[in-house]
């Protein structure tokens, strides 16, 4: 039962380089999203997609792009890492649109530091 | 003014008592939901129970349940006879509709409780 999948788990990057986090389910799910965790705060939405080739902003969007060109996967880029960046990533999936009471699933998260 | 508060930053409980984490949410919006997330020393995070603010009955899973207010609009998230595994940080979400500021992918999330159980 893979669910949602994300890689890398551990990466440091220096400033101004650039990274894609990879991120695929196999529950056919037609929502993903992706979210971050600053320490000791909850998670914030970066940017999430409604079905393949659909993407939109969430509330932390600056920094960051994404794709969505099949169903199963959701990769996203950051471009000039910043160590405002260093947070952990979490990248989750939904049947349907949340605000219909489905529950998201998350993958395992990538943590990530900019130095 | 913040939409979810979790005024707990940390809690202890013995192992195998009934232990309540404490949620309070602010929203204009008459149908919202109300997530409770658990996330273990590895980061991962885990779905326990949802209530929806429409739904008649508080909601149940397990050893979980969920202690819905809507006039006092606070959703505590009820584990009973704790276990060493339930040691985690503990997270309240909701969801709002795409009128009243939410997304369709923007759970709003409290800052968390640590719950340590203690044998």
């Amino acid at each position: 039962n893979a669910g949602v999948t994300q890689t890398p788990k551990f990466r440091i990057l220096k400033i101004g380089q650039s990274m894609t986090l990879q991120c695929t389910q196999d529950m056919n799910h037609n929502y993903m999203y992706w979210y971050r965790q600053d320490p000791g705060m909850g998670l914030k939405l970066i940017y999430y997609s409604v079905g393949a080739g659909i993407t939109d902003k969430g509330e932390v969007p600056n920094g960051y792009n994404v794709s969505r060109s099949t169903t199963e996967d959701f990769p996203l880029r950051l471009e000039l890492a910043a160590p405002s960046q260093t947070s952990v990533y979490f990248c989750a999936s939904s049947r349907d649109s949340v605000t219909s009471g489905n529950t998201i699933y998350f993958g395992e998260g990538s943590w990530l530091t900019v130095v | 003014a913040q939409k979810i508060t979790q005024t707990q930053p940390g809690m202890f409980v013995q192992e195998k008592e009934a232990v309540t984490l404490d949620c309070t949410y602010d929203t204009s919006d008459p149908s919202y939901g109300l997530f409770w997330y658990k996330q273990p020393s590895s980061g991962e995070m885990i779905f326990l129970i949802y209530q929806g603010s429409y739904d008649q009955q508080n909601a149940t899973e397990g050893r979980y349940s969920l202690n819905f207010q809507k006039a006092r609009k606070s959703a505590n998230l009820v584990i009973s006879a704790s276990q060493l595994g339930d040691s985690a940080m503990y997270f309240c979400a909701m969801r709002e509709g795409r009128n009243y500021g939410g997304s369709q992918g923007n759970l709003i999330f409290g800052k968390g409780t640590k719950l340590s159980v203690k044998p």
